[in-house]
């Protein structure tokens, strides 16, 4: 069973608006973390946010903030102010407590226009 | 500091041949991962160790597939008999301990079989 979905392979945002791009997750594990990256066209892999299954806030870095609803089981990334230099594929991932691989979903190319 | 450096960048290898992929991690981290991420595709857990023991070898596609970690630093993935399937770029992150939800990654290996 998939266990980390990213549904949109694609996404468009104009400069200085914000973006959501959505992450959904399935586990039975009641510990577990949640983490975003971007991957620039260079193919680097960049950690932006993390949140834990028992953190009681929505984690935030900056511009990014993980919107976390425990309950439907998703973990949208949020961008506020996009930028150019923003255009990256984006990864969604999941740790179960008990393990201490990374599953990633299949990402969502984000594409800032000024 | 250094980051996770990987060698070599781009490896173009004829089917049936061995191949070598090497990681150094970040300088204390102990915690070492390798991942593999096919064309337009996430990424795919392989091989995790701690120090230099595997206790997570549930990602290797097949027995042509190992790696090893000396001195708890540096680890070599190696490819026997490569196939055409397994042209991807391998990814290596690093941990200062396990569990951390800092993963540093290394620019990877873009492996080509011909």
């Amino acid at each position: 069973a998939q266990k980390i979905t990213q549904t949109q392979p694609g996404m468009f945002v104009q400069e200085k608006e914000a973006v959501t791009l959505d992450c959904t997750y399935d586990t039975s594990d009641p510990s577990y973390g949640l983490f975003w990256y971007k991957q620039p066209s260079s193919g680097e892999m960049i950690f932006l946010i993390y949140q834990g299954s028992y953190d009681q806030q929505n984690a935030t870095e900056g511009r990014y903030s993980l919107n976390f609803q425990k309950a439907r089981k998703s973990a949208n990334l949020v961008i506020s102010a996009s930028q150019l230099g923003d255009s990256a594929m984006y990864f969604c991932a999941m740790r179960e407590g008990r393990t201490d691989k990374l599953i990633f979903g299949t990402g969502t190319r984000l594409q800032v226009f000024p | 500091g250094a980051g996770v450096s990987q060698s070599p960048s781009n490896k173009v290898t004829e089917k049936g041949k061995d191949v070598e992929l090497r990681c150094d991690p970040i300088s204390g981290h102990t915690a070492l991962y390798w991942y593999r991420q096919s064309l337009g595709q996430g990424l795919e857990f392989l091989i995790y160790f701690q120090g230099n023991s595997a206790p997570d070898k549930s990602g290797l596609p097949s027995d042509r597939f190992s790696a090893e970690r000396t001195g708890g630093s540096v680890s070599t993935l190696t490819i026997q008999r490569t196939q055409q399937e397994d042209s991807a770029v391998y990814l290596c992150a690093s941990s200062p301990r396990r569990a951390s939800y800092e993963q540093y990654f290394g620019p990877g290996t873009r492996l080509t079989v011909t």
